[in-house]
């Protein structure tokens, strides 16, 4: 029964280049949320999904980053340009469809890295 | 803004003693407070949660306090252990997820 699974686990990019970051959440999970950690800090919410609709994207910066889940295949985090601010782990979290909040579990992250 | 405000920043504990670390929030519409815990290099696992209507939670050595009138909760770990040496995030939830800003928590052999 396997978790949240996250892909790549490090990423590398140069500045002005894209960065793509993969996430698919345990089995029966139908709702998605992308946190950012910045060192030394805790993990801020960046933006909630469900499948092929974004709910809520209040965490993510105006520009540069988009987010999808589509019907099928896994939720994609997209940082276009990425600038050195943007070296962070990016953290994926999925819950249960259900009433009230449900608990959310995490994959290991992706670590981002701007040369 | 913080929504979440957690204390101490870190804390060192003898093995076999308690740990405490405390979260205030301010949010009424929270209705869901997880306790994570984070290993270097891994995401973070959930490790215990509880919601507004009950005032404790104990599972294992880990026990939730939670005071909904004074809008605070608390995590006591009893008998540490070096292996609970880790980061420990409280968090509350009315969908998505606002953390405190982490404990360091050490436990010496």
């Amino acid at each position: 029964n396997a978790g949240v699974m996250q892909n790549p686990r490090h990423l590398v990019r140069r500045r002005g280049q894209e960065a793509r970051l993969r996430c698919s959440p345990m089995k029966g999970h139908s709702h998605v949320y992308w946190y950012r950690q910045l060192p030394e800090e805790g993990l801020k919410f960046m933006v909630y999904l469900q499948k092929e609709n974004i709910i809520d994207e209040s965490g993510m910066p105006k520009e540069r980053f988009s987010a999808e889940f589509p019907k099928e295949g896994p939720s994609i985090l997209r940082i276009q340009q990425v600038v050195r601010g943007d070296s962070a782990a990016y953290f994926c979290a999925s819950s249960p469809p259900g009433t009230g909040a449900q608990p959310q579990h995490f994959g290991d992250g992706t670590r981002l890295s701007i040369l | 803004q913080q929504q979440v405000k957690q204390s101490p920043q870190s804390l060192i504990v003898q093995k076999g003693g308690i740990s405490i670390i405390n979260c205030a929030y301010e949010n009424t519409a929270f209705d869901y407070f997880p306790w994570y815990q984070q290993f270097p290099g891994k995401g973070p696992a959930l490790l215990i949660a509880i919601r507004p209507d009950v005032s404790e939670k104990k599972e294992g050595r880990f026990t939730i306090s939670f005071n909904k009138s004074a809008k605070q909760f608390s995590l006591h770990i009893m008998d540490s252990q070096p292996g609970d040496s880790a980061t420990y995030f409280c968090a509350a939830n009315d969908y998505k997820l606002s953390f405190g800003a982490g404990t360091t928590v050490t436990v010496r052999a």
